[in-house]
């Protein structure tokens, strides 16, 4: 069965300093991967999405991740944070075949230090 | 503006009661899904709808029921049977049938539900 493991689930950083969160996945197929974003008592909001091409992606609010085939891989990153970056971050993969459902990592929450 | 609407926002439930869950999307898309969010868990598939009037269980259906008789609603019945249903439920939907791989899923802002 696939799995998408979010290593951390509390990350904290500095404020203008990197952001890196991780997620790896297991599926012996590529999956189609995303990240979303949550804040406090709110819905999930795509941050940005890979399903072919170039394995550098680009997303809102400055976060991108690269998907690295040969680490299964998918880890996002922002070069300088902001305090208005704090939220809960989930990581999720869609099967390339079968019935298409994703499959979502446990989360992981960035707090932004002043 | 589109999008999904859950209502309420917080709901309180007293032990042996059915209560469901609303929501609606005006963004004529045609999967709609239901999660169900438990702290350090991440989010888990209950039910899920592909076209009106069809559904599947998704992953933790049990103590839960849908309906799909329009496209724009799909509201979730929390019932009696569910042991545990103190959670977060978010509604979500994509944009076709088949609900393929590459369709980004939109959420709604989620319903707490709180069992007294």
């Amino acid at each position: 069965a696939q799995s998408v493991t979010q290593l951390g689930s509390h990350v904290s950083v500095s404020e203008g300093a990197l952001v890196l969160l991780r997620c790896n996945y297991s599926s012996s197929v590529p999956p189609y991967l995303f990240w979303y974003v949550q804040y406090p008592n709110q819905g999930l909001q795509l941050l940005l999405k890979y399903t072919t091409g170039a394995t550098l992606v680009k997303g809102i609010n400055g976060f991108e991740a690269e998907f690295k085939k040969s680490e299964t891989s998918f880890h996002l990153t922002k070069p300088s944070a902001h305090m208005s970056d704090a939220a809960e971050y989930f990581c999720a993969v869609n099967p390339t075949s079968g019935t298409y459902k994703y499959i979502f990592g446990t989360g992981t929450r960035l707090k932004v230090l002043a | 503006d589109g999008g999904i609407t859950q209502s309420p926002k917080y709901l309180f439930r007293k032990e042996g009661q059915n209560v469901t869950l609303s929501c609606e999307q005006n963004l004529n898309h045609d999967a709609m899904y239901w999660y169900r969010q438990d702290p350090g868990q991440g989010l888990r598939l209950i039910y899920y709808s592909q076209i009106v009037n069809d559904f599947q269980k998704g992953d933790i259906a049990e103590g839960y029921s849908v309906s799909r008789e329009k496209k724009e609603s799909f509201p979730l019945t929390v019932t009696s049977a569910q042991k545990n249903p103190t959670a977060f439920y978010l509604c979500a939907s994509s944009i076709t049938p088949s609900g393929r791989a590459t369709d980004t899923q939109y959420f709604g802002p989620g319903t707490r539900l709180t069992v007294l």
